[in-house]
Order: structure tokens, then C-alpha cells, then sequence
């Protein structure tokens, strides 16, 4: 069964340093997501993309946050400057159709700690 | 704005007995509500889910029902077994945007 994978799994790195995260969606899916999971909380909606632009952003999705479709296969969430407040578990996430009602399955999730 | 409330917080179940989720949305746009099942160190993996025009869908164990005009709806888990020890989040989506709006998740947990 096809599934969105995401690397790494885990990434720490320091308080206003850059990190990339990395997302291949299933192969015939058009609409890409990003959510995050601050731990023991919910899961956030952050941005999601379609033909190789935003479609959708929450306001937790500011300047310092970036996504980019650089090939026919990642998907990439950046964040520039990273805060002690960007740790949490991003999950990456792919639909068909993207209409909302179309099922978004999700990786498995990269944990990012800011130290 | 919360768009999606989720109770209970947490819930512990003897094995065989019943699981029930309650979920009470805002939005009268929202025509997708699905149900994830996440277990720790994983991702959400999509359960069940369901449309505003049926009033209770049934996939094995699993069953959702639908309150339209309470803007409610919930997720009973029939004869619950230790494996569905998990963390459940309903969501929501639907109208003009393609977000998922999620609850704010239960704890379930099965006592063998």
C-alpha cells in the first residue's frame, strides 16, 4: 500500500539555526500538507500546497516557515530561524483531490527539538 | 475558535467493552468528518470517516454516528481490545478551505 514517507525521523538542532524537512507524498497525489503536534496536544494545520503554490495557511505558518516542491517527488517544509517554540512532531500529509473531503494521509512524522 | 471539541480527554475501557468519542463541531460548512488513530511515535492513520448525508456508518468494530442538526458526532468502538490502546482525534473539513480541523484527542486505553 502506498505511504508518505518523511526523514528524518528526528532532528535537533539549535535556536536559530535552519532545518529542512523532508516529505515524499504518495506518487499520484496533487495536494500536500504540513501539520504540527506541539506533544500531548493537538494536531495543527500549518499549510498546505497545490500545482506548486500555497492554497491554504493557518497564522502559525509566518515568515519564518517556507515549502517547496523542488522535484516531481519531495515535498519540503523550511524553517528559517528556528525557535525554542518550533518543537513539536511535523507530520506531513497527501490527498487525491484535495477537496476537503478527500482522505489526507499522513507519514509517520519528523520530531523536531529546538535546543 | 475551537472549530472541532473532543471528550473525553481520556478514557479507560475493559476489554470487550464499549468505546465512545464525542465530537461537537462549529462550522455548518463542514461536510467531512473523518476519525485518526495515532500511536505514540507515529502518525495519524485515518480509522473512519464519514459524510453529513448518512447518520451512522459501520466498518467492522467501528462505528460512527452522525447528529447533523446537533452538529455532533461520535465514535463507538464495540468489544474494545488492548490493540486499540491509542490516542483518537476526530476531525473535521469541508466548505471553502481543505484543512483538517482536529479535536483535541482522546486516550484510550483497554484494560486486558
Amino acid at each position: 500500500e502506498p505511504e508518505v514517507t518523511q526523514t528524518p525521523s528526528h532532528q535537533v538542532t539549535q535556536m536559530g539555526q535552519e532545518v529542512i524537512l523532508r516529505c515524499v507524498p504518495i506518487s499520484n497525489h496533487l495536494y500536500f500538507y504540513w501539520y504540527r503536534q506541539i506533544l500531548g496536544q493537538k494536531v495543527e494545520f500549518l499549510v498546505s500546497f497545490y500545482n506548486n503554490e500555497i492554497s491554504e495557511k493557518s497564522e502559525i505558518f509566518d515568515d519564518q516557515f517556507s515549502v517547496e516542491r523542488p522535484d516531481g517527488s519531495n515535498f519540503t517544509l523550511k524553517i528559517r530561524s528556528t525557535k525554542l517554540e518550533d518543537s513539536a512532531m511535523y507530520f506531513c500529509a497527501s490527498s487525491g483531490q484535495g477537496a476537503g473531503t478527500d482522505t489526507q494521509y499522513f507519514g509517520p512524522g519528523t520530531r523536531l527539538t529546538v535546543l | 475558535q475551537q472549530q472541532v471539541k473532543q471528550s473525553p480527554q481520556s478514557l479507560i475501557v475493559q476489554k470487550g467493552g464499549i468505546s465512545i468519542i464525542n465530537c461537537a463541531y462549529e462550522n455548518t460548512a463542514f461536510d467531512y468528518f473523518p476519525w485518526y488513530q495515532q500511536f505514540p511515535g507515529k502518525g495519524p492513520a485515518l480509522l473512519i470517516a464519514i459524510r453529513p448525508d448518512v447518520s451512522e456508518k459501520k466498518e467492522g468494530r467501528f462505528t460512527i454516528s452522525f447528529n447533523k442538526s446537533a452538529k455532533q458526532f461520535s465514535l463507538h468502538i464495540m468489544d474494545s481490545q488492548p490493540g486499540d490502546s491509542a490516542t483518537y482525534f476526530c476531525a473535521a473539513s469541508g466548505g471553502t478551505g481543505n484543512q483538517f480541523y482536529f479535536g483535541t484527542g482522546t486516550s484510550l486505553t483497554v484494560i486486558p
